[in-house]
Formats: structure tokens, sequence, C-alpha cells
């Protein structure tokens, strides 16, 4: 079936470190790639996405490349500030209308 | 424009107690979904909606039925709540393209956080 995996947390980084959360998925079609993220309090909302294998989605100075070879999908930043702190989450598409997510990788930033 | 706003924010149930939790988009979007969020377990699919009039089961639909009530509004209900429904509950609205394409934004609601005693 479809699952996504992540990098298990939570993760704490002092502000200005470089950060990686890990993704993978399976590799079942051709999904399209995503990463939503979710502030205290807050519903999701997309931070970036990829259709197809090789494109990279950026945003707000975070950036993840669609890796079809190794079926991965990593988030990265390399200058992480305090307003980052936030849950994130990896989702692949399953069909034309649902989403597969992770389990969610809580990210805090201290000054 | 809203997005998906979700009604009531906050709810505490008794054992066996119903109720409906109410979303609502105004995005003139197809599908509608709805979505339970427990502690790492990442989000999981209770039912959705993929065009108005149609409902399909999820991952985790035992104890919840929903209703697609025009294109704009699609709710849940639970008829007898228990314990093990304690949860965050979010709705959330796409696109729903007909051409086969796999991308498909969702769009969240800010959530309802259900407490059942």
């Amino acid at each position: 079936g479809n699952s996504v995996t992540q990098m298990e947390g939570p993760v704490t980084l002092s502000e200005e470190a470089f950060l990686t959360i890990n993704c993978t998925y399976t590799a079942t079609g051709y999904p399209s790639l995503f990463w939503y993220v979710q502030y205290p309090g807050e519903g999701l909302q997309l931070l970036l996405k990829a259709t197809k294998a090789d494109d990279k989605g950026s945003n707000k100075g975070f950036e993840a490349t669609y890796r079809k070879e190794t079926t991965s999908f990593h988030l990265e930043k390399g200058s992480v500030q305090v307003s980052d702190s936030a849950v994130y989450f990896c989702a692949r598409s399953s069909s034309a209308r649902q989403l597969t997510f992770g389990s969610g990788t809580q990210l805090t930033v201290l000054p | 424009n809203a997005g998906v706003t979700q009604t009531p924010k906050f709810q505490v149930l008794k054992t066996g107690q119903s109720m409906t939790l109410q979303c609502a988009q105004d995005m003139n979007h197809n599908s509608m979904y709805w979505y339970r969020q427990d502690p790492g377990m990442g989000l999981r699919l209770i039912y959705y909606s993929a065009s108005e009039g149609t409902t399909d089961k999820g991952e985790v639909p035992n104890g919840y039925n929903v209703s697609r009530l025009n294109k704009r509004e699609f709710s849940l209900r639970l008829e007898s709540a228990a314990p093990s429904q304690t949860s965050v509950y979010f709705c959330a609205s796409s696109e729903g393209s007909s051409s086969g394409s796999t991308y498909n934004e969702q769009f969240f609601g800010p959530g309802t956080r259900l407490t059942v005693l």
C-alpha cells in the first residue's frame, strides 16, 4: 500500500542551524509529494510540493527534492528561525483525491 | 475568502452522547475530507467526499457517519461517542480535478478538539 515514513522527533535546534527532516515514501505509482506545516493551535498549511521526479519544491527558505531513485523527499533549510518551530508533515498523493501523511516531526528552534 | 471553517472549536462529550462537527468551504472545491489527528500517528482519513453527492470510507471510518449537504458543506457525525474518539478533527478540501492528475493540494480548517469522557 501507500505509506510515508518520517524522521522521528522531536528535533531541537539553535537559531541559524541547518535543518534536515527525512522522509521516504512507498514507490507505488507516480505520486505527488508534499510538505505541510502545522503551527501551534492551527490546521495544516501547504509548505511546498513536487509533482514529478527531480522537481525541487521551495518556499520560505525550505527546500525538498523529489528523488525517485531513493524514494525520498527530505526537507531542508539552511538557517532556521524561532518562528519555524512547528510540526512538519510529509505526504504523498494516493490517488487524485487522497493524501497519505507521515506521523509528523516536531521542530523546536531555540533563540 | 474564509477558506475552510469548522465548528465548534472545542467540545467535551460524555460517553454515549452524539454530536455533529460542521465544515464549510468557500473555494468551490469538489472534494472534501475528514481527518483525525492523534499523537504520533499523523493524520488519518475518516471519510471523504470526492464530489457533491458521493461519500466514501477512509482508513478509520468506524463510529462515524458523514453527510455532504451541498458542495460547500461536509459534516461528520458521532452517533455514540467513545473515549477512543478523543482527538483533534480536521476538515479539508481540494479541487478534486477529474483530469487524472495526482496533484491535489488540500486546504485545511483550524480543527475541532474533541474530548470524550
